[in-house]
Parts: structure tokens; sequence; C-alpha cells
């Protein structure tokens, strides 16, 4: 498995200004994905972090809401931009760690509040 | 695409109690697994069981996939087993999510 960290752990902002989480890893990774959990709700698939490229986002997300960067195989982040108390939220950031395993780890997540 | 449904959505046991969580999927998948999230926020990977069977202490799991589910036994209970069970399957790195099961210990 993969030990992975997130910063901020959590954060509270205002609305209308911008947050980025920072997800680091200890060792190279073939795939970062960042998540978005509403309260009591489950799991939603915001992108797939592609190393070096734009990220490949999901349905219902984009770019310019959810920049995302990953400029090497350890690290990725996710921008919340122009937030709304709506994206009040828990962002996670996940790896699988090595190729032909589609096993996937978490980080401890970043805990949003926008008021 | 593929739907997953877990059950039961809230489960309420006293500590010693074994309990049988359920993970329907609607296609066929080669990647399933079980994670746990703790009343703090974390998930933690319990199984990676697309199919067959793992025990690791006293959680157990059990998928059957030519019949599209997969369950996760939990033996002698304790009050850190609660928090919320998640079922996530796929057909490669990507997850689609069960709602959960809420599993509450009571001491």
């Amino acid at each position: 498995s993969a030990v992975i960290s997130q910063k901020p752990s959590r954060d509270i902002c205002q609305r209308g200004t911008s947050l980025t989480i920072q997800c680091q890893v200890d060792s190279q990774v073939t795939m970062m994905f960042w998540y978005r959990q509403q309260p009591g709700q489950s799991l939603t698939l915001i992108a797939t972090a592609n190393q070096g490229s734009e990220a490949t986002y999901e349905s219902g997300f984009v770019i310019d809401k959810f920049p995302i960067s990953r400029p090497n195989l350890t690290f990725s982040t996710l921008t919340v931009s122009n937030m709304s108390p709506e994206d009040s939220s828990i962002y996670l950031c996940s790896v699988v760690p090595g190729t032909g395993a589609y096993e996937q780890y978490f980080g401890p997540g970043t805990r949003l509040t926008v008021t | 695409g593929i739907q997953v449904e877990q059950s039961p959505p809230d489960l309420i046991l006293q500590e010693g109690a074994n309990s049988t969580l359920r993970c329907n999927f609607s296609d066929s998948v080669n990647n399933l697994q079980w994670f746990h999230q703790n009343p703090w926020g974390q998930l933690i990977n319990l199984f990676y069981i697309p199919s067959g069977t793992k025990q690791n202490g006293r959680l157990s799991a059990t998928t059957v996939a030519t019949e599209r589910y997969s369950l996760l036994y939990i033996s002698s209970s304790q009050t850190t087993d609660s928090g919320v069970y998640f079922c996530a399957v796929g057909s490669n790195y990507q997850l689609i999510w069960g709602a959960g099961t809420k599993l509450i210990i009571k001491p």
C-alpha cells in the first residue's frame, strides 16, 4: 500500500474564494483520483489526475471549477474555485499504486466548510 | 452504467454480535472493494475481492461474481467497528460506489 497525506485537513472558507488541496504520496503511483463526499452521502469521483497532462473529468465536473494538477507521480493538487456553501464537503485523494492491480487507497481527506 | 445496492442501510447492534452486510451489483465487474469509513472520515481498505473469499481477523468477505453480489461478515463486533461500510465496484480502475451501510455498535 501507499502512505497518502493531504493538506489542509480542514478549512473554513468564505463564499467566492478558492482553496487548493494538496495530495502527497510516499511512492510513485500509477493512478491518482479526486473524490467529493457531500454530507451524509457516498463518494463521487471528480476526476482522474493525469501526470503531465490535463485531468479527465467526470460528468458534472468542469476544469474551471475544479482545476487539477499532477506534475509528477507522487503529487497532485485540486483547487475548488469560486466556492459556494454547496461546495462544503470532504474532498479525498486516492491512488492505485501499481499496474495490473486495481486496489485503491485513500488519503485522510480535507473537510471543507464554505460560509 | 453499473448500479450498486447495499443493504441494510442502517444497522444497530450490541457489542459482541455478528453481522452480514450485502452488496449487489448490476453487471459483471473485475474490481470490487470494501471500505470502512470511521467516524472521523478516514476511508480504510478492508478487502479487494472481485471474486472468492478472504478473511482478515474478525472480518471476512465473499464475492460470488456469477450471481453479482458480495457479502461482508463482521464477527464479535466491537465499538471501534462503528462507521459506514462502502462497497465499490468497477470494470477497471474507476469505482462505482454504493450508498453504504451505517453500522452502530453499542457497548
